[in-house]
């Protein structure tokens, strides 16, 4: 099983204050993608990196997938109570299909 | 229109019971997934269906039976259920090879 660890597990931060979240594994993917799980839903998809050193941005938020395309980062700016959620990643493998995903990351952004 | 849909939402029943659900997907996909969420929120592939067919299927124990009548429904039965299968378990959905899976809303599974 390829294992994606995320850090940190946890985060309670302030309204305004900026974060980063990030996904590391051994293993090498196809893609990596973030989603984002809010309760009593489903994750939903934010993001999807390709290519290694890729950065996307997505208003507040960037995305950035590792050279060696093992590792990536999320970075929020200016988070907002709305930020709020578990931030899941997940590592893509062309072989076999599969999806692995990360241990994730609880964000709580108090107003 | 709701993309990935699961039914029920809530399930709550008795050690020893068999139940079922259903998962229809109108995004045209030819894959399926079913996923168990435990209570550290971590997300575990259980299942993995491609035009009907079978992919994927890790450990799981054999009282967990998927069936998938065509690429659009995928259904997980569950016979004896167990207190150690109460968990949330997602269905969700993807194009063969596009890396990207759209989830269902859940279902909560209580076993008593």
């Amino acid at each position: 099983t390829q294992l994606l660890e995320q850090s940190p597990q946890f985060l309670s931060i302030q309204e305004g204050e900026n974060l980063t979240v990030y996904c590391n594994s051994s293993s090498v993917f196809s893609s990596l993608q973030w989603y984002r799980q809010e309760p009593g839903e489903g994750p939903v998809l934010l993001v999807t990196v390709v290519t290694g050193g890729e950065v996307k941005k997505l208003k507040r938020l960037t995305f950035q997938f590792g050279d060696a395309r093992k590792d990536s980062s999320l970075h929020i700016t200016a988070a907002q109570p709305g930020d709020t959620g578990l931030y899941l990643c997940a590592g893509f493998s062309n072989t076999g299909n599969q999806f692995y995903f990360g241990t994730g990351t609880s964000l709580t952004v108090i107003p | 229109d709701t993309a990935v849909s699961q039914t029920p939402k809530y399930l709550v029943t008795q050690m020893g019971n068999d139940k079922s659900i259903k998962c229809e997907q109108n995004l045209g996909h030819d894959t399926m997934y079913w996923y168990k969420q435990d209570s550290k929120k971590f997300l575990k592939i259980m299942f993995s269906y491609n035009n009907k067919e079978l992919i994927i299927n890790e450990t799981v124990p054999n009282r967990f039976s998927p069936k998938s009548p065509d690429k659009a429904h995928l259904n997980l039965h569950i016979n004896s259920l167990e207190l150690g299968d109460s968990a949330v378990y997602f269905c969700a959905s993807s194009l063969r090879g596009a890396g990207k899976l759209f989830f269902g809303s859940g279902t909560q599974l209580s076993v008593l």
